[in-house]
C-alpha cells in the first residue's frame, strides 16, 4: 500500500457531463501528478500540481482542470466529457525538494466510463 | 505520445524461470523506473535507476541501464505466479518532475503455475 487514495473507484458519466475525481497524496509529499490510462495503453502524463500550483502539463485540452489544497490532495476535473475520455485516472504523489522530484507513488485509480 | 517501447508485448513462461523486459527510449532521461500493475488497478514502484547508473539490483529484480542505446531491461530471477501482471518503464527527462513521467505500452508477463 502506498498511501496514496482516491475516489471514486469507479463512476459513470454520460458525454457532455462533467466529473471531478479525488485524490489524497502520502504523507510528507508536496506534489500530486495525474495520468490518463486508455485501456491496452500506458498511463499518459495530464499535469503535476506542486504548492497548490500548476507545475507541468501534458499533451491535454484546457477542459482538463486541477486543484491541489494545502493539505495537497488534490482534484482532477474533465469538463464536457467525450467517449475517449473513457480511462483509468491515476494520481501519484512525489516529493520535490532542491528541484529534484524524487519516485512517484501511485494510488488505486479511479476508472471512469463514458456513455 | 509514448517515449518508451516494451519488449516483448506479452511473455508467458513457466513459474521458476526468469523473465526479460527490455524497454526503449528517445530522448536523454534523468532517470528511469520500472513500475507493475496488476489487472488494471494502480501501479506499484519497482525500482529507479539513474542516468549515471549501469546495473541496479533489489531483490529478485536486476535493473540494467545502457544510455547510449536508450535502453533498459528488467529481469526477474526465479519467476512466482504472483508475478503475473503488466510490466511499464517509464521515463523522467528532467527530474523535475515538470514532464511527468513518460510511459510506454508495458509487457503482460504470465507466469504458468
Amino acid at each position: 500500500e502506498t498511501g496514496v487514495t482516491q475516489s471514486p473507484t469507479h463512476l459513470i458519466k454520460t458525454r457532455g457531463q462533467q466529473v471531478t475525481l479525488r485524490c489524497s497524496s502520502q504523507s510528507g509529499h508536496n506534489t500530486v501528478s495525474w495520468y490518463q490510462q486508455a485501456l491496452g495503453q500506458g498511463p499518459q502524463f495530464i499535469f503535476q500540481y506542486y504548492r497548490e500550483e500548476e507545475n507541468g502539463r501534458g499533451n491535454f485540452p484546457p477542459r482538463f482542470s486541477g486543484l491541489q489544497f494545502p493539505n495537497y490532495s488534490s482534484e482532477l476535473n474533465v469538463n464536457a466529457l467525450e467517449l475517449d475520455d473513457s480511462a483509468l485516472y491515476l494520481c501519484a504523489s512525489s516529493s520535490i525538494a532542491g528541484g529534484h522530484q524524487e519516485t512517484q507513488y501511485f494510488g488505486p485509480g479511479t476508472r471512469l466510463l463514458v456513455l | 505520445s509514448q517515449q518508451g517501447e516494451e519488449d516483448p508485448q506479452a511473455l508467458s513462461i513457466q513459474e521458476g524461470e526468469n523473465a526479460t523486459m527490455n524497454c526503449s527510449y528517445k530522448t536523454s532521461i534523468n532517470n528511469l523506473q520500472w513500475y507493475r500493475q496488476n489487472s488494471g488497478r494502480g501501479l506499484v514502484h519497482l525500482i529507479l535507476i539513474r542516468s549515471n547508473e549501469r546495473e541496479k539490483h533489489s531483490g529478485r529484480l536486476r535493473v540494467t541501464l545502457d544510455t547510449s542505446k536508450k535502453s533498459s531491461s528488467l529481469l526477474i530471477t526465479a519467476s512466482r505466479a504472483a508475478d503475473t501482471a503488466s510490466y511499464f518503464c517509464a521515463t523522467d527527462a528532467r527530474g523535475g518532475g515538470a514532464d511527468g513521467l513518460t510511459f510506454g505500452k508495458g509487457t503482460h508477463l504470465i507466469i504458468q503455475p
